[in-house]
């Protein structure tokens, strides 16, 4: 069966703090996908990041940055100076490649950055 | 922003009614899927397409169907509305199978 647990269900830090969410994924399959998206408050659902398993290489995009281990079963994300537009709920999802990317999602990160 | 449309944005029905829930595309593309979001569940895939008049079942399918007569549009149907079944329900495709998904604004559906 294949599970995401984010364990952190709230983080809340100061502004300009760095934050860590993490993510750990469960799977038998040796190709799959991994997403990260964001829900602001507004409720929408945006992409930011995906990655296939055969690419272990981190990726850093402005202040966002993705840690992908696969020997940890992990792809967590780090803020960088975290600035209260990114205080949102944040969601890792794990993709199966079995005729459509059927999404398994984390239970989601609630991220408050306090001014 | 990829064009996806959901309609209604909200809607408060009550128990044993049915309901039709629409997802709209103008991007062509082939896989759209149906989510609920249910607090401490994240997302939960309940139905989704691989092209007209091709779906299949997601991990909470019961109580749940599906259509898809045309490219663009895909519905979703409550046949019986129950409380457990109060959720915000998106809507999301993807061009391929080995793509990321884009997501519509969202539908609040409320049975009392």
């Amino acid at each position: 069966a294949q599970k995401v647990t984010q364990a952190q269900t709230e983080i809340s830090v100061v502004e300009k703090e760095d934050v860590t969410l993490d993510c750990v994924y469960e799977t038998r399959d040796t190709t799959y996908y991994l997403f990260w998206y964001k829900q602001p408050p507004s409720g929408e659902l945006v992409f930011l990041i995906r990655r296939n398993s055969f690419d272990e290489q981190n990726e850093i995009s402005g202040r966002y940055s993705w840690n992908f281990q696969k020997s940890t079963s992990s792809f967590n994300f780090t803020i960088t100076a975290s600035q209260v537009v990114d205080s949102a709920v944040y969601f890792c999802a794990l993709g199966t490649i079995q005729g459509a990317q059927k999404l398994v999602f984390g239970q989601g990160t609630r991220l408050t950055i306090n001014p | 922003d990829a064009g996806i449309t959901q309609s209604p944005r909200h809607k408060v029905t009550e128990t044993g009614t049915p309901v039709t829930l629409r997802c709209h595309q103008t991007e062509n593309h082939r896989y759209m899927y149906w989510y609920r979001q249910d607090p401490g569940h994240g997302l939960r895939l309940i139905h989704y397409s691989y092209g007209v008049k091709d779906t299949d079942k997601g991990e909470v399918s019961d109580g749940y169907s599906v259509s898809r007569s045309k490219t663009e549009d895909f519905l979703l149907t409550l046949e019986s509305a129950t409380s457990s079944q109060t959720s915000v329900y998106f809507c999301a495709i993807t061009p391929d199978w080995n793509t990321e998904a884009f997501f519509g604004q969202g539908t609040r559906l409320t049975v009392v």
